[in-house]
């Protein structure tokens, strides 16, 4: 079964450096998504990305974050200067015209 | 703007007890409603999703969900939990087409006693 896959599985990071979140969605899929879930709490969204424009972003989504989707294939999430509440599991999706949201297993970020 | 409650934060139940978590949820349009299920550390698993149908949705683990329209619940259950299935669950909600964004319940925790 196709997998959405996401690089690297932990990424420690000092506060203040960017970081870059890869993600491999399914390659049929159209709409891609990135979530944030601290730990203990709720998954949120962050952005979607259609068309090779964000759709739709939530208040999180400040102008320290980017999404880009270079070549067709990888879907990045970038951190412009981390800060210690970044620390958090980062989930991409990707999801086909009239179908369900994939999940990635996630990249677990930790901000020291 | 669409939500999703999970009324139950925490949930204990013996092994081999039944199990019902609930879930509400808010949409302005034909809602795609999914089960998610979660171990510590780990990513999303997909229990079962409904978007039409049979109102009674089978998915993986032995779980089932009853889609009830009038209440607007998602409700997930189980005939028999297993020590195996103490972790996280959430329920979302989405759209069947479009680029419409999942949205996240708070989450329910079970823990199983033996």
């Amino acid at each position: 079964e196709p997998e959405v896959t996401q690089t690297p599985s932990h990424q420690v990071t000092q506060m203040g450096q960017e970081v870059i979140l890869r993600c491999v969605p399914i390659s049929n899929h159209l709409y891609f998504y990135w979530y944030r879930q601290i730990l203990g709490q709720k998954v949120e969204f962050l952005v979607s990305f259609y068309n090779n424009e964000i759709s739709e972003k939530s208040e999180i989504f400040d102008d320290q974050f980017s999404v880009e989707r270079p070549d067709g294939s990888n879907f990045t999430l970038k951190i412009r200067s981390t800060k210690l509440e970044d620390s958090a599991m980062y989930f991409c999706a990707s999801r086909a015209e009239l179908a369900g949201y994939t999940f990635g297993s996630g990249t677990r970020l930790t901000v020291v | 703007a669409q939500s999703v409650t999970q009324p139950d934060i925490h949930i204990t139940v013996s092994e081999g007890a039944s199990l019902e978590l609930r879930c509400n949820y808010s949409y302005g349009a034909t809602p795609y409603l999914f089960w998610y299920v979660q171990s510590p550390g780990q990513g999303l698993q997909l229990l079962l999703k409904y978007f039409s149908g049979d109102t009674l949705v089978q998915g993986i683990k032995g779980f089932e969900a009853e889609f009830k329209r009038s209440q607007s619940s998602f409700n997930l259950r189980k005939p028999s939990v297993h020590w195996s299935d103490a972790a996280e669950y959430f329920c979302a909600v989405g759209a069947f087409q479009g680029a419409q964004k999942l949205v996240f319940g708070q989450g329910t925790r079970l823990t199983i006693n033996p």
